[in-house]
């Protein structure tokens, strides 16, 4: 079974709608996180979320949401978004101890295209 | 200034050969982690390899080693005996600070994408 699994895994919306993306990661880590890939960019940090408390929030528009109930699971919750918001969500998370992160393991993505 | 550089946007290697894929990496901090990811055209980001700023060895997974150049700020990824399904992006990624400072972020580079020829 995958380790992060993302729903849904396309999703097209519009620039009125209301949407959530989610995430579960079912490996036992205590921090999960969100990035944004857009075409031809390097992959940019969203939130971080470490046992179910934010710890870094990387200037994201407040139309990007996040919410985290417990440690297995992390959403996105989208609001009035823009065409530039087209891109690829991925979520991961990763075990941190005594403050220090280990690998990230990513979830497959939800593509999302704002119309 | 870019903390971390792929050179090489495109890369092309015959199957069953070996292929090394460039990173260097800008840091002023003396802990941090170096990552290998690869990413099919599907969308995940599948790991690959670590290397630990500490560690004294390279790091080896499989067909995978890195080779660490610590004072050249290097941490170039080795494929060995390519085969088709290693055709894919890879991401080379630092990791800077811990979780309660910098939030454990991965700090990604602009990609290679590798083609491996039949």
């Amino acid at each position: 079974e995958t380790g992060v699994t993302q729903t849904p895994r396309h999703l097209v919306m519009g620039m009125t709608n209301k949407k959530s993306l989610k995430c579960e990661q079912h490996l036992g880590h205590n921090a999960m996180y969100w990035y944004k890939q857009s075409a031809k960019k390097p992959l940019e940090l969203m939130f971080v979320y470490s046992l179910e408390e934010r710890v870094e929030n990387n200037s994201v528009p407040s139309r990007f949401s996040p919410e985290c109930p417990n440690s297995s699971h992390l959403f996105l919750h989208l609001h009035t978004l823009q065409p530039e918001d087209s891109a690829l969500y991925l979520c991961a998370s990763s075990q941190s101890q005594t403050g220090e992160t280990y690998e990230q393991y990513f979830g497959p993505g939800t593509r999302l295209t704002v119309t | 200034a870019q903390k971390i550089t792929q050179t090489q946007p495109g890369m092309f290697v015959q199957e069953k050969e070996a292929v090394t894929l460039d990173c260097t990496y800008d840091t002023s901090d003396p802990s941090y982690g170096l990552f290998w990811y690869k990413q099919p055209s599907s969308g995940e980001m599948i790991f690959l390899i670590y290397q630990g700023s500490y560690d004294q060895q390279n790091a080896t997974e499989g067909r995978y080693s890195l080779n660490f150049q610590k004072a050249r700020k290097s941490a170039n990824l080795v494929i060995s005996a390519s085969q088709l399904g290693d055709s894919a992006m890879y991401f080379c990624a630092m990791r800077e600070g811990t979780i309660y400072n910098q939030g454990g972020k991965l700090i990604f580079g602009q990609g290679t994408e590798l083609s491996v020829k039949p």
